[in-house]
């Protein structure tokens, strides 16, 4: 069976620090990838996603980045964290072609201080 | 905006109860899913209805999709306190990606 693993959990960062959040699949290959982020008590916001490996798509400009250095693996990162980029940031695969929805991973908590 | 909306925003029920929440959408759809987040963890996928069903079951959950309407529901019946969550509607678009509604908090009281 498919899983996605992401980490770390929570994350305390200060302003102006470098971000990198790792997300890996199991089970599946050549996964559409996808980052979303989360502010409290909101709907989900799509950032990036990524259908092969070198191949990223941004929703939004903003200060962050994405890359698929591998088949499975999708990071997110920031060279700069503002104070707006606090939020929970959730990674998912998915496959239209299959008829499924979205397996999500367990998200990060990051706090910009 | 592509993005579905779900209704009510926030639910409270007593538990036992069966618990209602309503989605609309804006565009053409193949399937609709419903999803389960509870606080602070990753979404969990409930079920998904294709566009020629009308309604489907899985354990409590009942889901009904009326695509000449562009709107679905989600009841869970017998709501047990585990049902506190927010719940969420998405749809796939013509580009690969799924567009989430909004939520709904639901909050079942003991």
């Amino acid at each position: 069976s498919q899983t996605i693993h992401q980490w770390p959990a929570t994350l305390v960062q200060p302003v102006g620090s470098p971000l990198s959040l790792e997300c890996t699949v199991e089970g599946t290959s050549n996964p559409n990838l996808y980052w979303y982020r989360q502010a409290a008590g909101r709907g989900l916001q799509l950032l990036f996603y990524s259908v092969g490996i070198g191949q990223i798509s941004s929703e939004v400009p903003q200060n962050l980045s994405a890359s698929r250095p591998q088949d499975r693996q999708f990071i997110l990162s920031s060279k700069k964290l503002l104070l707006s980029d606090s939020g929970f940031y959730l990674c998912a695969w998915g496959a239209k072609q299959l008829g499924y929805g979205y397996t999500f991973g367990s998200g990060t908590r990051l706090t910009v201080v | 905006s592509q993005q579905g909306e779900e209704d009510p925003q926030a639910l409270s029920i007593q538990e036992g109860e069966n618990a209602t929440m309503n989605c609309s959408y804006k565009t053409s759809i193949n399937n609709l899913q419903w999803y389960r987040q509870n606080s602070g963890r990753g979404l969990v996928h409930l079920i998904l209805i294709r566009s020629n069903e009308r309604e489907k079951h899985s354990g409590r959950l009942r889901v009904t999709l009326d695509t000449s309407k562009k709107s679905s529901s989600l009841l869970i019946t017998a709501s047990r306190a585990a049902d506190t969550a927010s719940y969420f509607c998405a749809h796939w678009n013509r580009d690969d990606k799924i567009i989430f509604g909004k939520g709904t908090r639901l909050h079942i009281l003991p």
